[in-house]
């Protein structure tokens, strides 16, 4: 069965920090989709980056990087140089494939606080 | 590009009441997915939907819950005889099968409250 684990329940950090956030992984799955997702204070969703299993290669986007490793099953992603509005909850998530389609499994999330 | 709908935002409902959430996907998207997030957890997969197809139900519990995604209007996610456990928020996702990743874009919740 699939499963994402987020070992961090909550982190603070003082802003202008540099913090990573943890995600693992398991899958039998040979084709599958990681993904972020940011949830502020508001309550929405937002989609920060999606990934597939053929491509290791780390993104940067602006001040948030992720690191994929496969031979780890991790995804973890980094936000440097924090900022107050950081402050949210994020979750990794995984994809599993029904009948062409994705149903994500989501980990537990991680409580991150940006202290001023 | 409206996004995706989801109404309503806020939902209070007393024990043993009906509650109905609806979804209305992006523009083009034939495919739906609910999810619960419980106070403090992530999100659980329900059940996806293509119009007027149940696809996957295996998150749903077995009974009081049904969903629906009709050829025409919104996917509605009924909850019947709403129970104090049934408090949470309720995430539509839509997505579009034209050739893969499907990108799940979501909306932004209904929050239910049974008091």
């Amino acid at each position: 069965a699939q499963k994402v684990t987020q070992a961090q329940t909550e982190i603070s950090v003082v802003e202008k920090e540099d913090v990573t956030l943890d995600c693992v992984y398991e899958t039998r799955d040979t084709t599958y989709y990681l993904f972020w997702y940011k949830q502020p204070p508001s309550g929405e969703l937002v989609f920060l980056i999606r990934r597939n299993s053929f491509d290791e290669q780390n993104e940067i986007s602006g001040r948030y990087s992720w690191n994929f490793q496969k031979s780890t099953s991790s995804f973890n992603f980094t936000i440097t140089a924090s900022q107050v509005v950081d402050s949210a909850v994020y979750f990794c998530a995984l994809s599993e494939a029904i009948q062409g389609a994705q149903k994500l499994v989501f980990g537990q999330g991680t409580r991150l606080t940006i202290n001023p | 590009n409206a996004g995706v709908m989801q109404n309503p935002r806020h939902l209070v409902r007393r024990r043993g009441q009906e509650a109905r959430l609806r979804c209305s996907p992006m523009k083009g998207h034939s495919h739906v997915y609910w999810y619960r997030q419980l106070p403090e957890e992530g999100l659980k997969f329900m059940v996806y939907l293509q119009k007027e197809n149940i696809i996957d139900e295996s998150g749903m519990p077995k009974e009081r819950f049904s969903a629906e995604f009709p050829k025409e209007g919104p996917s509605i996610l009924r909850i019947q005889q709403v129970v104090r456990g049934d408090s949470a928020a309720y995430f539509c996702a839509s997505s579009t099968m034209q050739g893969g990743p499907y990108e799940q874009y979501f909306g932004p919740g209904t929050r239910l409250t049974v008091t």
